[in-house]
């Protein structure tokens, strides 16, 4: 069963801190993985997009990693900020080429 | 600036009552999508719409029904609202079907949907 799972579920850190999220997959054939933040009461927001032939991108203070081999990503987030606080979401592309989102890890920033 | 705007934002209704959640983009995309959020999940897809005058069914598409009005449109219908339709509402649009692009989706900011 194509699934997508992602840990913690929940994190509570101190701003300017440091933090990686976890994310599991299980989808074959593989084409794409997607990271998306989501602020309480808005809709998801993509943050990036990486393909079998790329393991690490950066888009500001976030870096997301790829190992297409173990079926794991993460994402890294730097120098944490407030404005951090949200939800993170993995994504794949299933089989029939529908979105599998994951549960998601809501973050919190703490002054 | 809109680019997908979702109407109503709140909505409350009784079981067995109808309605009709508004979608529009103004990116000029192709594909459109419709989603639910339940605490605890991950988006589940309702219903999509690949291109203008095509749409089909998702991963949970009973008690919905949709229309692809134009390029820019994309409704949810419920018939017949039960109580596990309570939900968040997303809808989504994409610059091509994701089978064949890595473009990411656009959401608006949802339609919260209580069922009483």
């Amino acid at each position: 069963k194509n699934q997508v799972e992602q840990s913690p579920q929940s994190l509570i850190i101190l701003e300017g801190k440091n933090c990686t999220l976890q994310c599991n997959y299980t989808v074959s054939p593989f084409s794409n993985l997607r990271w998306y933040k989501q602020d309480t009461g808005r809709g998801p927001v993509s943050l990036t997009i990486m393909t079998f032939s790329e393991n690490t991108k950066s888009n500001g203070r976030y870096t997301a990693t790829l190992d297409a081999d173990t079926k794991q990503s993460s994402l890294h987030i730097t120098a944490s900020q407030l404005s951090d606080s949200a939800s993170y979401i993995c994504v794949v592309p299933g089989s029939n080429y529908q979105l599998i989102w994951g549960a998601g890890t809501k973050l919190i920033i703490k002054p | 600036n809109a680019g997908v705007t979702q109407t109503p934002k709140f909505q409350v209704l009784k079981t067995g009552q109808s309605m009709t959640l508004q979608c529009a983009q103004d990116m000029n995309h192709n594909s459109m999508y419709w989603y639910r959020q339940d605490p605890g999940m991950g988006l589940r897809l309702i219903y999509y719409s690949a291109s203008e005058g095509t749409t089909d069914k998702g991963e949970v598409p009973n008690g919905y029904n949709v229309s692809r009005l134009n390029k820019r449109e994309f409704s949810l219908r419920l018939e017949s609202a039960a109580p596990s339709q309570t939900s968040v509402y997303f809808c989504a649009s994409s610059d091509g079907w994701h089978k064949e692009s890595n473009q990411p989706q656009h959401f608006g900011d949802g339609t919260r949907l209580s069922i009483l």
